[in-house]
């Protein structure tokens, strides 16, 4: 049971902008930065978004987070095929003094 | 260029101890802000941290898995191992490890090893 809840699922259409949060507390995204790990079936998860809305070199400006109080957001624009994969949003949790994934949410492009 | 790569068995039994090894390369350990972390994910399930180490040898552990749980580094072999004692079928699992980034507020993991999946099973 995850400190960080995600929506399990969200979908789009190619083209579209598909919005996933990530909801915590005051002791994890309130007080720490947030990542973004995207994980493309069968592979190792990907570094997608470090510190709430830093984009590693490599991952295309479609890409972008944010970060407001105790929730953080992932935002894909222009949705396409290959961006249909598993979204984990991650965090310190100062309470629990642990690294926390939230919960993932799968996204399919319809 | 960072590349990480664990190892160890495919299998094993209940109750046994687990001994996984993290080699890794374009990178040291001894580099101020550098960690190393485990992270595995059951069949079908989300991520789950487990563990981090440092540069400074600070150690982190999940709060769930705190007592089974060791890691330590070897600086001069570019690796690190987490030992998980007392294993169970439920941690039959995809383990990780993964370099990162420790800044103000938090650590990210940029760069991730392929994964070793680890049945228990008698």
């Amino acid at each position: 049971q995850s400190v960080l809840t995600q929506p399990p699922s969200a979908s789009g259409t190619p083209g579209q902008r598909v919005t996933i949060s990530c909801s915590g507390s005051s002791s994890n995204i309130g007080s720490n930065i947030v990542n973004w790990y995207q994980q493309l079936p069968r592979t190792a998860p990907k570094l997608l978004i470090y510190s709430n809305n830093q984009r590693p070199s490599g991952v295309p400006d479609r890409f972008s987070g944010s970060k407001s109080g105790t929730s953080a957001s992932l935002a894909i624009s222009g949705l396409q095929s290959e961006d249909e994969a598993d979204y984990y949003c991650a965090t310190w949790d100062d309470s629990l003094n642990a690294h926390v994934f939230g919960t993932g949410t799968k996204v399919t492009v319809l | 260029q960072i590349t990480l790569r664990e190892s160890g068995p495919t299998l094993v039994k209940p109750t046994q101890t687990l001994t996984l090894t993290c080699s890794f390369s374009g990178f040291s350990l001894s580099t101020s802000g550098v960690g190393v972390g485990w992270i595995r994910q059951p069949p079908g399930k989300a991520l789950e941290w487990l563990a981090v180490i440092y540069w400074d040898d600070d150690e982190r552990f999940s709060p769930s898995l705190k007592t089974r749980l060791t890691i330590t580094k070897d600086t001069s072999k570019n690796q690190v191992v987490l030992t998980m004692t007392n294993m169970d079928p439920v941690d039959t699992a995809t383990y990780y490890c993964a370099h990162g980034d420790y800044i103000n507020y938090g650590v990210y993991f940029d760069y991730w090893g392929q994964g070793t999946l680890v049945t228990v099973s008698s």
